[in-house]
Order: C-alpha cells, then structure tokens, then sequence
C-alpha cells in the first residue's frame, strides 16, 4: 500500500540553525500538508500546498517557515532559524485532490531544538 | 470558531466495553468529520468520517453518531480490544475550501485493559 515517507526520523539542532524537513508524498497525490504536534497536545496545520505553491497557511507558519517540491517526489519544509518552541513532531500529508477528504499521514520527524 | 473540543482527556474500558469519544465544534461551515487513530511513534491514520448529511456511520466496531443541531459527533467502539489502545482525534474541515485542512480535537488516550 503507497504511503508517506518522511526522514529524518529525528532531529535534534541548535536554536538559530536551519533544519530541513523532507518528505515523500504518495505519487500520484496532488496536494500537500504540514502539520505539527507539540508533545502532549493536539496536530495542529501549518501549511497546504498546491500546484506549487501554498494554498494556505497557518499563524504559525510565519517567516521562518517555507515549504518547497523542489522535484516531482519530494516536499520540504524548512525553518530558518529555529527555536526553541519549535520542538515538536512535524507530519507531512497527502491527498489525491483537495476535494478528496482522505489525508495520508507519514510518520512524522521528531525535531528537537536545544 | 475554528476549535473542537473533545473528551474525554482519557479513557481506560475494559476489554469487550464499550468506548465512546465525543467532540463538539461551533463552526457551521464545517462539513466533514474524520477520526484519526494514533499509535505511539506514528502518524494518525484514518479510522473513519461522516459527512452531515447523515446521522450515523458504521464500519466494522467503529460507529460516528453526528447531532447537527447540537454540533456534535462521537466515536463509538463497540467490543473494543487491547489493539484499539491508541490516542483518538476529532478533527474537522471545510469541504471545498481554500484546501482540506484539518482541525483537530485535543485527543483522547484510549486504553482497553484485557
């Protein structure tokens, strides 16, 4: 069964050093999500994509915060300058269209910023 | 506006109890309702929606009640099993919005004791 795959699994980076998030949407799937789950609390949205370029995006998702497909495969996110309370799992999603409810989860990357 | 609440916080049910999850929003646009399980270290994934056009949904152990007039759904497990031990979001979405982003509840921590 296709699915999404992100990497790293984890980590771990110093406040004010730029991390870089991938993941591997399923193929044939057009759109695209980042979401984030600070420890113990709710998945919240940061950011949709389409059609290469964002469709939409949460307060969170300020300046230090992009997202790019940079190929036909991959989905990044990145944070410039990280800090502290930007610890949290980060998921990457997909979905077949934006009117196809199901959105896809991947494992998710652990970031720890110290 | 945006939010769903959801209780309870945890739940613990005895193996072949039933297990109910309730969530409440306040956002009338919203059109789509999913349930997403979540295993430790994994992503949430799909367990099952319901549109508001219909009061309940089944499939398998799984049943959404969903009370439009109150704003509020639930997810029952019927016969639930020790697998079924996961964390339980609600979440919600617009369909045919900007794109599909879901609002999610605050979780429920669901153990079945055997």
């Amino acid at each position: 069964e296709p699915e999404v795959t992100q990497t790293p699994s984890h980590q771990v980076t110093q406040m004010g050093q730029e991390v870089i998030l991938r993941c591997v949407p399923i193929s044939n799937h057009l759109y695209f999500y980042w979401y984030r789950q600070i420890l113990g609390q709710k998945v919240e949205f940061l950011v949709s994509f389409y059609n290469n370029e964002i469709s939409e995006k949460s307060e969170i998702f300020d300046d230090q915060f992009s997202v790019e497909r940079p190929d036909g495969s991959n989905f990044t996110l990145k944070i410039r300058s990280t800090k502290l309370e930007d610890s949290a799992m980060y998921f990457c999603a997909s979905s077949l269209t934006g009117f196809e409810e199901t959105q896809y989860f991947g494992p998710g990357t652990r970031l720890l910023v110290l | 506006q945006q939010q769903v609440k959801q209780s309870p916080q945890s739940l613990i049910v005895q193996k072949g109890g039933i297990s109910i999850i309730n969530c409440a929003y306040e956002n009338t646009a919203f059109d789509y309702f999913p349930w997403y399980q979540q295993f430790p270290g994994k992503g949430p994934a799909l367990l099952i929606a319901i549109r508001p056009d219909v009061s309940e949904k089944k499939e398998g152990r799984f049943t959404i009640s969903f009370n439009k007039s109150a704003k509020q759904f639930s997810l029952h497990i019927m016969d639930s099993q020790p697998g079924d031990s996961a964390t339980y979001f609600c979440a919600a979405s617009r369909y045919g919005g900007a794109t599909n982003k879901l609002i999610f509840g605050t979780g429920t921590l669901l153990a079945v004791q055997p």
